[in-house]
């Protein structure tokens, strides 16, 4: 069964680093591009970027270019998404979602077929 | 960016009543790249259509999509009580971008 695992809820400072993961399992992780997407209080879905596990070539979103960094570790399977410095306006349920499609080499053009359950992070002072 | 519009907002319907979702796109989505989602309160999206038209494994019958260009609907031919959720359209032609929703209610 294909499967996508998120870490657990985090409860953050402003100002404070963050990482949270993304594990695949029951498919091969390396041949499917995996996306987060962002989902605010109350608010619809959001794309943030997309990385290739296999080779790590990663997209971005432009609104959340410089924002977070994504990354990817094959040997644990895992997909990654990270903040520097965390905003209260970072508040929200983050998930990954593998990705139907292939990106080719100049854009993302795919819907997204299983999903994470969702990561809440919460910053707050 | 291409902007998506869905409507109405809420939907409010009985059990085994029919209901049509639409979604409108602010310019020609390419290559029938549009897809729907279904959000049940405090669970992840799943993916319903893909391509306009075609449905996920393992999505039941009752759920269809249709369309082109910038207008697409998601049918749902007779509600079932877990069907009431959150609904999204996403086009996938141009970069990536979600609707606002329709919530489907019990009337």
């Amino acid at each position: 069964e294909v499967q996508l695992v998120q870490s657990g809820a985090e409860v953050k400072k402003p100002g404070e680093s963050l990482k949270i993961s993304c594990e695949g399992s029951g498919y091969t992780f390396t041949s499917y591009w995996v996306a987060w997407v962002r989902q605010m209080p109350g608010r619809g879905l959001e794309w943030m970027g997309i990385i290739y596990p296999s080779d790590s070539d990663t997209r971005y979103s432009p609104s959340f270019q410089g924002q977070v960094t994504i990354s990817v570790d094959k040997s644990m399977g895992a997909v990654y998404l990270q903040w520097s410095s965390l905003k209260a306006s970072d508040t929200a349920i983050y998930y990954c979602a593998r990705a139907g499609y292939d990106c080719n080499a100049v854009a993302c053009e795919t819907h997204f077929d299983r999903w994470g359950q969702g990561t809440l992070v919460t910053v707050s002072s | 960016e291409i902007v998506l519009t869905q409507s109405p907002a809420t939907l409010s319907l009985s059990p085994g009543e029919r209901a049509t979702l639409s979604c409108g796109a602010s310019h020609s989505v390419r290559s029938s790249y549009l897809a729907w989602y279904q959000q049940r309160p405090g669970l992840a999206p799943r993916l319903l259509i893909y391509d306009i038209s075609r449905r996920a494994t393992g999505i039941p019958d009752r759920f269809s999509g249709s369309g082109s260009g910038t207008d697409f609907t998601l049918t749902i031919s007779r509600l079932e009580p877990e069907d009431f959720a959150v609904y999204y359209c996403q086009q996938y032609g141009s970069s990536l971008t979600f609707g606002g929703g329709t919530k489907v209610e019990i009337k």
